[in-house]
């Protein structure tokens, strides 16, 4: 896990309100991806972006989700009136151009009481 | 479209043993990369090895070894010598080439190592 950083590791937000997620890539890496992780199964693909681009965002519910990498700082999951459902861990992804590994975050546990 | 399967819910293995968690996977592109992922306890993803469809060697990184059998659609992770901190869950993950490369994780393993 070469230096991506995403936090808070763990955040607790009641329900109806807004969670904000941050990811900052490994220096130097264009692509981050966001993936959610319920509790005992995989992670699943949700948004894929570029500096100032949202280039797929087929994984992440129409409602409530949205994402942005602008062009200087974090990359930002928002998740709007937050409900029982969205707890989970979501996991931010980097990787470079020609590289073959995606470099992992910690991940952040979203806990929605 | 493409998919990940790993049968195997949970593993037991004596330490300093070798151990081996299936993975098989679907896809039509002839262009892809497989990778298995270690998640330990405390929840971060560790990258361990990585296959191309196009290479003809399994990878190996020191313990790991990767089983790939191309026309079985199999990427098997052999852990050899286990160790106590071998214990946690492993993910097989395929990567499409749709000019996303976002990763299609299997469900996981869970692998306990016991002294």
């Amino acid at each position: 896990n070469a230096g991506v950083m995403q936090n808070p590791r763990h955040l607790v937000r009641r329900r109806g309100q807004e969670a904000r997620l941050r990811c900052s890539p490994v220096k130097g890496h264009s692509h981050v991806y966001w993936y959610r992780q319920l509790p005992e199964e995989g992670l699943k693909f949700m948004v894929y972006l570029q500096k100032e681009n949202i280039i797929d965002e087929s994984g992440m519910p129409k409602e409530r989700f949205s994402a942005e990498f602008p062009k200087e700082g974090p990359s930002i999951l928002r998740i709007q009136q937050v409900v029982r459902g969205d707890s989970a861990a979501y996991f931010c992804a980097s990787y470079r151009d020609g590289n073959t590994e995606a470099f992992f975050g910690q991940g952040t546990r979203l806990t929605v009481v | 479209a493409q998919k990940i399967t790993q049968t195997q819910p949970g593993m037991f293995v004596q330490e300093k043993e070798a151990v081996t968690l299936d993975c098989t996977y679907d896809t039509s592109d002839q262009s892809y990369g497989l990778f298995w992922y270690k998640q330990p306890s405390s929840g971060e993803m560790i990258f361990l090895i990585y296959q191309g469809s196009y290479d003809e060697q399994n990878a190996t990184e020191g313990r790991y070894s990767l089983n790939f059998q191309k026309a079985r659609k199999s990427a098997n992770l052999v852990i050899s010598a286990s160790q106590l901190g071998d214990s946690a869950m492993y993910f097989c993950a395929m990567r499409e080439a749709d000019n996303t490369d976002k990763l299609i994780f299997g469900t996981g393993t869970r692998l306990q190592v016991f002294p």
